[in-house]
């Protein structure tokens, strides 16, 4: 079985620049995740999809940060503009979204450098 | 707000040693913790999720051990190997199912 798949594995920018991040989750899991991860620490959810809605997405910078999960699948994270900030790892991940024993799945990442 | 500590930060141990990693956390209403590994430049792979009302879950090598009450959680490494080098990652899951990561601790097994 596939796992999440992410694209592009890296991107470098220059800020200012918009960005886009793609995920294709594990086929058949409804609940969809965006996590932020800086150097050293653990990831910081961004927003939650159950399906195509976005249930959390209270830690989503909404002046420049904007997701979409369209027929509830594939999903995509952009950044208009990106700031020096930004830089870090995007992961997403998956889940079937069945109570206390949901395991989440992660992808490799898309390493984001803004120069 | 929910709070994960994980300690020690780093650890270096020889093949062959048991090790304890530590976890702690400040709200014990939690659905589930989970411990996560990370390899350099890789995702996170799970490895063992504890659901609120168990105390224990083993995989192989792996231990891990919840105990709510006083918010903590520890992952028991059995015989370590230099493959069990990487990064260990402690998260809580409360009701809006929202992961909490802690900072990890990076565990290097020397041969």
């Amino acid at each position: 079985e596939a796992g999440v798949v992410q694209s592009p594995r890296y991107k470098i920018i220059e800020k200012k620049q918009p960005v886009a991040f793609w995920c294709n989750p594990i086929s058949g899991h409804n609940t969809l995740y965006w996590y932020l991860q800086n150097l050293g620490q653990g990831p910081e959810l961004l927003i939650r999809y159950e399906n195509e809605e976005a249930v959390d997405d209270s830690q989503l910078p909404k002046d420049r940060f904007s997701a979409e999960r369209l027929k509830g699948v594939d999903s995509t994270l952009k950044i208009q503009p990106a700031e020096l900030g930004d830089s870090a790892v995007y992961l997403c991940a998956s889940s079937l979204g069945q109570g206390s024993a949901d395991t989440q799945y992660f992808g490799p990442g898309t390493r984001l450098t803004v120069l | 707000k929910q709070e994960v500590t994980q300690i020690p930060a780093a650890l270096s141990v020889p093949e062959g040693e048991n090790l304890v990693l530590n976890c702690s956390f400040t709200d014990s209403a939690i659905y589930n913790l989970q411990w996560f590994r990370q390899d350099p430049g890789k995702g996170l792979t799970s490895l063992l999720l504890i659901q609120s009302s168990q105390r224990e879950q083993t995989s192989g090598r792996l231990n891990a051990s919840l105990d709510k009450s006083s918010g903590r959680s520890t992952l028991y490494i059995a015989a370590s190997q230099p493959g069990d080098s990487a990064t260990y990652l402690c998260a809580v899951s409360g009701s809006a199912r929202q992961l909490t990561f802690g900072s990890g601790t990076q565990l290097t097994v020397l041969p």
